[in-house]
């Protein structure tokens, strides 16, 4: 199985900052990554799917890139509508849709 | 627009079979463009996808819960269900239906359901 690794599971920002997070798949999975935002008591939303296009209707200051195993996405200037917890999915093969364990975004 | 709802019992005992069905507004389940999955969340933790099913009644479970997990489709009610069998107080969770986009570049969930809670206990 593959498994997918976030992180830092956790972090702590400042309105303007630049974020990073970051997943790992243990194998290859090309661009088949997607990125959901799911803010507290909230049902989960799709930012970004095949790791770098950006869902109808998502600010532009998210960004996702990425290829093979190593993902990453940007939100370029933190605001305070942006607090949630991040999750990263792989879908190369329908038979397994792992999500990763989640980075939880606070504001400083 | 699309819309989903969950609807099915909040309380299970345990070792009995939870069931919930996902009612698809606003669309056809029967596109050919899209699976139909479900996706839950134990409370304070992450996402775990359970299964997906295509219109055709093609299913895809994870490898972790298939021998308890069964999912159905009606696309006369435009309908599909979940069936997790002898269930644990692991499995209490909020369930969500969500579509699944059929092409591998798309195959994200772009829209989900409110979600429904489930709790198993006796």
């Amino acid at each position: 199985d593959i498994q997918m690794t976030q992180s830092p599971s956790s972090l702590s920002a400042s309105v303007g900052d630049r974020v990073t997070i970051t997943c790992r798949a243990s194998q290859g999975i090309s661009n088949y990554l997607a990125w959901y935002q799911q803010k507290p008591g909230k049902v989960p939303k799709l930012l970004i799917y095949a790791a770098s296009t950006l869902q109808s209707g998502v600010p532009s200051r998210f960004s996702g890139s990425g290829s093979g195993t190593d993902f990453t996405l940007t939100i370029s200037s933190l605001q305070p509508e942006d607090v949630a917890t991040y999750y990263c999915q792989k879908y190369n093969s329908a038979l397994a849709l792992t999500f990763g364990g989640g980075t939880k975004v606070e504001i400083k | 627009q699309l819309q989903l709802q969950e609807s099915g019992p909040g309380l299970v005992k345990p070792s009995e079979t939870l069931s919930l069905t996902c009612t698809v507004s606003g669309g056809s389940i029967s596109s050919s463009s899209y699976y139909w999955g479900w996706i839950r969340q134990p409370p304070g933790k992450g996402l775990e996808w359970i299964g997906s099913i295509y219109y055709s009644g093609s299913t895809y479970y994870n490898p972790s819960l298939k021998s308890r997990v069964t999912i159905s489709v009606d696309t006369s009610k435009n309908q599909f269900s979940l069936k997790l069998s002898s269930v644990t107080a692991a499995d209490t969770a909020v369930y969500y239906c969500a579509r699944q986009g059929y092409r591998t570049p798309t195959r994200a969930f772009d829209i989900w359901g409110q979600g429904t809670m489930v709790t198993v206990s006796s």
